[in-house]
């Protein structure tokens, strides 16, 4: 059965770096997304993104984050001054045209 | 204000026994109606979806859920749980209109299974 696989799993990053969340698609899904989940708390959406372009963001989607799609395949988003609040569970999620979102295992970000 | 209700954070029930997660959500027309389950460790996997018809509806895992439109309720039920359900459950909604596609999530019920 078809995946979605997150790299890497665990990523540790010292204050004001930047980090590369990297995630690979199903194959025929269309649709991208990434969530986050700090420790204790609920699954908050970030971004959306459709046929190259952001098509939906929260207000935590701020200028510090970015989302492309580089190779046709890879999904990555890009923190580029981490901060302390960043410390969270990321996941990327997938969806053909059905509304069905299959999430990646995720990645744990840890800002030290 | 539209949001996604569960009002159980933790839940314990023994192994065999019936299991009812409740979800309520508060939107001016009914949501696409979604629970997924993480395991520790684990991402979301999606247990089952609704969007219309049967109010009844069958997932993954031996689980279903009914949708109750006089309730604003999408109860997550299992006849008899094994030890392997112990893991966060959570419902979610697309809005019907506008919102484009992003889920909102409640947040979460704790199910640990007694031996």
């Amino acid at each position: 059965e078809p995946e979605v696989t997150q790299t890497p799993s665990h990523q540790v990053t010292q204050m004001g770096q930047e980090v590369i969340l990297r995630c690979v698609p199903i194959s025929n899904h269309l649709y991208f997304y990434w969530y986050r989940q700090i420790l204790g708390q609920k699954v908050e959406f970030l971004v959306s993104f459709y046929n190259n372009e952001i098509s939906e963001k929260s207000e935590i989607f701020d200028d510090q984050f970015s989302v492309e799609r580089p190779d046709g395949s890879n999904f990555t988003l890009k923190i580029r001054s981490t901060k302390l609040e960043d410390s969270a569970m990321y996941f990327c999620a997938t969806q053909t045209t059905n509304r069905e979102q299959y999430f990646g295992p995720g990645t744990r970000l840890t800002v030290t | 204000a539209q949001s996604v209700t569960q009002p159980d954070i933790h839940i314990t029930v023994s192994e065999g026994a019936s299991l009812e997660l409740r979800c309520n959500y508060s939107y001016g027309a009914t949501p696409y109606l979604f629970w997924y389950v993480q395991s520790p460790g684990q991402g979301l996997q999606l247990l089952l979806k609704y969007f219309s018809g049967d109010t009844l509806v069958q997932g993954i895992k031996g689980f279903e859920a009914e949708f109750k439109r006089s309730q604003s309720s999408f109860n997550l039920r299992k006849p008899s749980v094994h030890w392997s359900d112990a893991a966060e459950y959570f419902c979610a909604v697309v809005p019907f209109t506008g919102g484009g596609n992003k889920l909102t999530f409640g947040t979460g019920t704790q199910l640990k299974v007694e031996l």
